[in-house]
């Protein structure tokens, strides 16, 4: 889906662990977005990230973790200290001024 | 992030009606996006509005940006099964702030 992947498409883990996300684009972009979406809900701002070993918090960043060392992969990590972690979560990148975004995974933490 | 609200949140016609969304900017947007989400999807672009009162039309769909820029709206006429979605609205600034969405039901 426009050339951004998401890993795995559901992924369910145990309270307490960390849990990362992958993202992955071949778009050659820039920047890069995390969102958070709970059912019914729109789409919060976690991070993003414009360059490569840069990124700054969006809404949401509490509990979550970042990193950008290369061009085409922006990892989420899921903290412990994330008090809700279950929802859908959605990467995206941009480019000239749309966003592209990968078909999302949804976390489930029991 | 530049906050935007959408009205309304939800909103059920029967195939064939019209149907409009809104968002709303308490401050000037620099421009405006639209993007749709099917169910269990992920958004996808529409379209991007940047200048004062600018209207554009995708088929059904015409998007709207007000004169102030401070708000925006999307209508789709004659709707279909296949418009059923939710249809959100964002700042197109580095830090994109979405709106919350309306989500449209179309009973066939």
């Amino acid at each position: 889906d426009g050339g951004i992947t998401q890993s795995p498409k559901y992924l369910f883990r145990k309270e307490g662990q960390n849990v990362t996300l992958s993202c992955e684009q071949n778009l050659n972009h820039d920047a890069m977005y995390w969102y958070r979406q709970d059912p019914g809900q729109g789409l919060r701002l976690i991070y993003y990230s414009q360059i490569v070993n840069d990124f700054q918090k969006g809404d949401i960043a509490e509990g979550y973790s970042v990193s950008r060392e290369k061009k085409e992969s922006f990892p989420l990590t899921v903290t412990s200290a994330q008090k809700n972690p279950t929802a859908f979560y959605l990467c995206a990148s941009r480019g000239s001024y749309e966003q592209y975004f990968g078909p999302g995974t949804r976390l489930t933490v029991t | 992030g530049q906050q935007v609200m959408q009205i309304p949140q939800y909103q059920h016609v029967q195939e064939g009606e019209d149907f409009t969304t809104y968002c709303n900017s308490s401050t000037t947007l620099s421009n405006i996006q639209w993007y749709k989400q099917r169910p269990g999807g992920h958004p996808v672009f529409l379209i991007q509005l940047v200048k004062s009162g600018e209207v554009k039309k995708q088929k059904r769909l015409t998007f709207q940006f007000g004169e102030a820029k401070k708000n925006s709206s999307l209508h789709i006429t004659a709707t279909q099964t296949t418009d059923v979605g939710t249809y959100f609205c964002t700042n197109a600034g580095n830090m994109l702030t979405f709106g919350g969405g309306t989500r449209l039901m179309v009973k066939p």
